[in-house]
């Protein structure tokens, strides 16, 4: 597709439950990142894969969250037995290449609802 | 320790006047620096960049100014339009790349 691609748009679920989120990031971009915003936060990075290197998974906030990416392709943010705190908009991004001067394409994001 | 800070909240201009975001780091390790803007239930989107080697570039009616020494940025809107309203986040990365450090991002209100 032309740009970043995310899905669900939405999701609720019941705290406790395991939700996954999805990202299709631009047709040859080796970059992948994954960046959270709470209500009236700023981002927070999450996770970077760049290539076949070991991701960098310094910003998972605690050992519920996962993510893998496939094929250099497509990510999945898995996130388990959910709390409310985890409610947040989920963004993903790609670049390029990873490196300094490159600029972010962010898709729309997930909005997650824990209840 | 939040490395990126861009310390108001919000801001609000008259159309036509100029708009000055301001944002500050704390990492001498950063060496990139870029400017985001975010509109509702969208994703950010670029809209202008820095390298450290450098203290000023414009594109059109953007200008970004670094001060190295102050560790500070800005980001400036000549003429502000009411289009313009939006949240607009500052990033940095280190030359090592990897992850970008946001600030909490300020929003701009312009009033036609």
């Amino acid at each position: 597709g032309a740009g970043v691609s995310q899905s669900p748009s939405n999701k609720v679920t019941e705290k406790g439950k395991d939700v996954e989120l999805r990202c299709d990031p631009i047709s040859g971009h080796t970059a992948l990142y994954w960046y959270r915003q709470s209500l009236g936060q700023g981002l927070e990075f999450l996770i970077y894969f760049q290539g076949n290197s070991a991701p960098d998974k310094s910003g998972l906030p605690s050992d519920r969250f996962s993510a893998e990416r496939t094929g250099g392709s497509v990510s999945t943010l898995t996130i388990q037995r959910t709390q409310q705190e985890d409610s947040a908009v989920y963004l993903c991004a790609s670049s390029y290449a990873g490196t300094g001067n490159e600029k972010l394409f962010f898709g729309s994001g997930t909005q997650l609802s824990v209840l | 320790d939040q490395q990126v800070k861009q310390n108001s909240p919000s801001l609000s201009v008259q159309e036509g006047r100029i708009s000055i975001l301001n944002c500050d780091y704390t990492n001498s390790m950063f060496d990139y620096f870029l400017w985001y803007k975010k509109y509702p239930a969208e994703g950010p989107t670029f809209l202008i960049s820095i390298s450290s080697i450098k203290d000023k570039n414009e594109d059109g009616r953007f200008t970004v100014f670094l001060n190295k020494s102050a560790k500070h940025l800005s980001l400036h809107i000549v003429p502000s339009q009411p289009g313009d309203s939006a949240v607009y986040f500052c990033a940095a990365r280190g030359t090592n790349a990897g992850k970008s450090t946001f600030g909490d991002g300020t929003t701009l209100t312009v009033k036609p």
